[in-house]
């Protein structure tokens, strides 16, 4: 049971490229989330899907698009690179909705734009 | 904008000694929950509590919620360098899927 997994852990874009982060979960959860996480600060949440089939913007979702591929993967794309999205990315899922259920979080994929 | 806020920014204590982190929010919440991150890692879940609810425990952890004031503490008592970590606030709305974390706060435990 390896929880939440995150490809790549490290990855260097040029301005412009474009790329995507992988995210899967083995723990049958409905709902997956991508956030991220800057210097000093709390996660911010981009997208989330709350269950297959479904996806929804979160606080910060511009420059970003989604996929929820099946139950188990969510992945994030960034279509044209900029340095201001330089951060830690992190996925996590949850059974269901935050209501009652905690979030069980991957280890996070460092991306810097340059 | 961040809905949490956690105070103080950092905390440093000697091993054995208590750690109260305290977090305000602004708007109506479903529940508030607590997350740990060690250095490079992603968050832990440590505990929810429901706005219903004003005190919960789980092991060293002690939680307060108090929604007239839209605060909550964070208690850990007889700390231990393994509690070195920050330590995150998140709040859910009662739309249910849109958690906002806080800034964190960094405990320093030493030994």
């Amino acid at each position: 049971n390896a929880g939440v997994t995150q490809t790549p852990k490290f990855q260097v874009l040029k301005t412009g490229q474009s790329m995507t982060l992988q995210c899967a979960q083995d723990m049958n959860h409905n709902s997956m989330y991508w956030y991220r996480q800057d210097p000093g600060m709390g996660l911010r949440l981009i997208y989330y899907s709350a269950s297959e089939g479904t996806t929804d913007k979160g606080e910060v979702p511009n420059g970003y698009n989604v996929s929820r591929l099946n139950k188990r993967e969510f992945s994030l794309r960034l279509e044209s690179a900029a340095p201001s999205q330089t951060s830690v990315y992190f996925c996590a899922s949850s059974a269901r909705d935050p209501l009652s259920y905690e979030q069980y979080f991957g280890p996070g994929t460092r991306l810097t734009v340059t | 904008s961040q809905q949490g806020e956690e105070d103080p920014q950092a905390l440093s204590i000697q091993e054995g000694e208590n750690a109260t982190m305290n977090c305000s929010y602004k708007t109506s919440i479903n529940n508030l929950q607590w997350y740990r991150q060690n250095s490079g890692r992603g968050l832990v879940h440590l505990i929810l509590i429901r706005s219903n609810e004003r005190e919960k425990h789980s092991g060293r952890l002690r939680v307060t919620l108090d929604t007239s004031k839209k605060s909550s503490s964070l208690l850990i008592t007889a700390s231990r360098a393994a509690d070195t970590a920050s330590y995150f606030c998140a709040t859910v709305n009662t739309g249910g899927f849109k958690t906002i974390f806080g800034a964190g706060t960094r405990l320093f435990v030493k030994a």
